[in-house]
C-alpha cells in the first residue's frame, strides 16, 4: 500500500512569490493534517481536514496562506506571498480517525 | 492545553548500549501518547502508542516506552542501540476531544558512537 505522498520534496523560492504544496493521503483516509516543521522543532499543525471540511484552522495564518481538499481525497496548501520565515518542513499526514496518522515526507521549502 | 516537553536536545550513545529518552507531558485527562522516529530528509515514522491498557508498550526496531500517569511521563527505551538508530525522535500527545491534534515535543537528536 501506498503511503502519503507529497509533491515537490524540495522549493527554492524567492520571497513574495506564491508556492503551493500537494498531498495524496493514503487511500481511504478520511482524515488530513497540513505541519509545518521549523527547523529544530517539532511539527505544529496548521489545518485539520475531516473529508473535504476543515474542522481546525485555527494555527492556519489566513493572510498569506490556503488550503483545499477538493473531492475529499488530495490536498493543496499554498502560500501567497511567502516570506523568509516560511522557510520550513511542510508535512502532510493522514488517518482512518483513529488516532494514528502516518506522514509523507514532506516538502522542504527555502525563501530567499 | 496539551503540552509535551523532551529535556534532552542530544544524546549520544555507544552502540549497543542501553537508550532511554525522556518524555513528560502536560494534559488533564489521559491522553494518547506516541514516539515517531525522523531520519534526515524523511517525514515521520510511527515507533509505538499508547491509548490505553498495559502501561508497558512495544513498538518497532525493539523500543518500547512505560506510560507513568504519577510522573506525566512517556519514556522511551531500547536495550542495546544500533547504528542505523541515529535519528531524531518526537514524543507528541493527543486527545479525542480536540480532535486527535497532535502536540509534540522538540525532538531529542540520538547521535551513536561506533
Amino acid at each position: 500500500e501506498a503511503g502519503v505522498v507529497q509533491s515537490p520534496r524540495y522549493k527554492i523560492i524567492e520571497k513574495k512569490q506564491p508556492v503551493a504544496f500537494w498531498c495524496n493521503p493514503i487511500s481511504g483516509h478520511n482524515t488530513l493534517y497540513w505541519y509545518r516543521q521549523n527547523l529544530g522543532q517539532g511539527p505544529e499543525l496548521l489545518i485539520r481536514y475531516e473529508n473535504e471540511e476543515a474542522v481546525d484552522d485555527s494555527q492556519l495564518p489566513k493572510d498569506r496562506f490556503s488550503a483545499e481538499r477538493l473531492k475529499g481525497v488530495d490536498s493543496t496548501l499554498k502560500i501567497q506571498p511567502a516570506e523568509l520565515g516560511d522557510s520550513a518542513v511542510y508535512l502532510c499526514a493522514s488517518s482512518l480517525g483513529q488516532h494514528e496518522q502516518y506522514f509523507g515526507p514532506g516538502t522542504r521549502l527555502t525563501v530567499t | 492545553a496539551q503540552s509535551v516537553t523532551q529535556p534532552d536536545i542530544h544524546i549520544t550513545v555507544s552502540e549497543g548500549a542501553s537508550l532511554e529518552l525522556r518524555c513528560n507531558y502536560s494534559y488533564g485527562a489521559t491522553p494518547y501518547l506516541f514516539w515517531y522516529v525522523q531520519s534526515p530528509g524523511q517525514g515521520l515514522q510511527l515507533l509505538l502508542k499508547y491509548f490505553s491498557g498495559d502501561t508497558l508498550v512495544q513498538g518497532i526496531k525493539g523500543f518500547e516506552a512505560e506510560f507513568k500517569r504519577s510522573q506525566s511521563s512517556f519514556n522511551l527505551r531500547k536495550p542495546s542501540v544500533h547504528w542505523s538508530d541515529a535519528a531524531e525522535y518526537f514524543c507528541a500527545v493527543g486527545a479525542e476531544s480536540s480532535g486527535d491534534k497532535l502536540t509534540f515535543g522538540t525532538g531529542t537528536r540520538l547521535a551513536v558512537r561506533p
